[in-house]
């Protein structure tokens, strides 16, 4: 099984440019999470979803939209990068809630000129 | 709201050496405590769950303990090796279900042949 899967590895954009980070399970699992990790800051939840249908924010959601596409997808939208959303974006997800182990995907690393 | 603080930031030993990783956190009204691994470059890697209820678990060269009273948890590695080399990071989860797992900064070990 691949688990936690996310598309592109690598991107850099310039301010103001739009993208699509994209993520998919197969574990079939019900919660799916997106955080960013930055240096010193540890990682921050950007939104999270509870099961197919649902998105809720997290601790830093200004800038970002999410779409539950279907059970596996979970993707997290930029309409207009900043230099502050430089980071490394990671992608998780568990059988039930947050309370259960969590499943990374290998990352994003986004560069905003 | 909840705070979770890891001692020390960075850490190089020896190979062989038995060696102890600190987490402290700040709300004990936690569910669980989770201890994660993270390789340069790499996404998070589940190393040990402890409910709230346990006082440790085990797995392999790995045993992690939690005071929940004191808000405090340990990771202890046993004869380390070079391949332990990582950022290990802990991460208290919430209270109730679909809600955030909070994660401290990390502490960076370097083993040395």
């Amino acid at each position: 099984n691949a688990g936690v899967t996310q598309t592109p590895k690598f991107q850099v954009l310039k301010t103001g440019q739009s993208m699509t980070l994209q993520c998919a399970q197969d574990m079939n699992h019900n919660s799916m999470y997106w955080y960013r990790q930055d240096p010193g800051m540890g990682l921050r939840l950007i939104y999270y979803s509870a099961s197919e249908g649902t998105t809720d924010k997290g601790e830093v959601p200004n800038g970002y939209n999410v779409s539950r596409l279907n059970k596996r997808e979970f993707s997290l939208r930029l309409e207009s990068a900043a230099p502050s959303q430089t980071s490394v974006y990671f992608c998780a997800s568990t059988r039930g809630g947050a309370e259960e182990t969590q499943y990374f995907g290998p990352g994003t690393r986004l560069l905003v000129l | 709201k909840q705070e979770v603080t890891q001692i020390p930031a960075a850490l190089s030993v020896p190979e062989g050496e038995n060696l102890v990783l600190n987490c402290s956190f700040t709300d004990s009204a936690i569910y669980n405590l989770q201890w994660f691994r993270q390789d340069p470059g790499k996404g998070l890697t589940s190393l040990l769950l402890i409910q709230s209820s346990q006082r440790e678990q085990t797995s392999g060269r790995l045993n992690a303990s939690l005071d929940k009273s004191s808000g405090r948890s340990t990771l202890y590695i046993a004869a380390s090796q070079p391949g332990d080399s990582a950022t290990y990071l802990c991460a208290v989860g919430p209270v109730s279900g679909y809600s955030t797992l909070t994660f401290g900064k990390g502490t960076m070990l370097l083993v040395s042949p």
